[in-house]
């Protein structure tokens, strides 16, 4: 069964405090990984796609990495602005998916100052 | 307008009303989706659609019924509701297609089953 597991599932930081949030998936055959950000309230902000394994992509404090069986999301010297929901979500590359994104529950960060 | 918009962003209804949700997407992309997120699980996928014909259907009850008139348009018609369909519900699009498909949300309407 294909499946997208989060870790932690809440994570608290001072600002500053670099670390990483890890996203484990099992799928038959990967099309692509995406990290999406969540804020209360409003809809996902799509972040990042990953294709294949040794993939990495940066967007401001933010790198995300990928290899066969997980990616981790880095955030380097978080600020409070940061915090939000980290949602995970793959695309199965098998026929009639197309759309068919399988999500994990997200790890809620908090940067405090 | 930009991206993906929808209305109305909040909603309350009785178990016996009838109401629409309202999606409409300004980027040009060619399949539209319904996800329902409630409080610590994941996303659901509720419907898709691509170029105008539903293609995927994930299992919904009847009282959810979608309607997608052109590629820029989707609504979710919500009829004799339970309290457990309270929920955000988001609207995403993709260009459709591609090899890897990006999705992008809406804000997302927040309902609530009295």
């Amino acid at each position: 069964e294909d499946q997208v597991t989060q870790s932690p599932e809440a994570l608290r930081l001072q600002e500053g405090e670099s670390s990483s949030l890890n996203c484990s998936y099992t799928v038959s055959g990967l099309r692509g990984l995406f990290w999406y950000r969540q804020d209360p309230g409003k809809g996902p902000e799509f972040l990042f796609t990953l294709h294949s394994a040794g993939e990495e992509k940066e967007k401001e404090r933010l790198k995300a990495t990928l290899t066969k069986k997980e990616s981790f999301l880095h955030i380097t010297a978080p600020k409070p602005e940061d915090s939000a929901t980290y949602l995970c979500a793959v695309q199965p590359n098998y026929g009639g998916s197309q759309g068919n994104l399988i999500f994990g529950k997200g790890t809620k960060l908090s940067v405090k100052p | 307008e930009t991206g993906v918009t929808q209305t109305p962003r909040h909603l309350v209804m009785g178990m016996t009303n009838k109401k629409s949700l309202k999606c409409e997407q300004h980027l040009g992309h060619n399949a539209m989706y319904w996800y329902k997120q409630s409080a610590k699980k994941p996303l659901e996928l509720m419907f898709v659609y691509s170029l105008e014909e539903r293609v995927e259907n994930n299992s919904v009850p009847s009282r959810f019924s979608p309607e997608c008139p052109n590629s820029s348009h989707l609504f979710l018609h919500l009829h004799t509701l339970q309290p457990e369909d309270s929920a955000l519900y988001l609207c995403a699009s993709s260009q459709g297609g591609a090899a890897t498909d990006t999705q992008y949300f809406g804000p997302g309407t927040r309902l609530t089953v009295l």
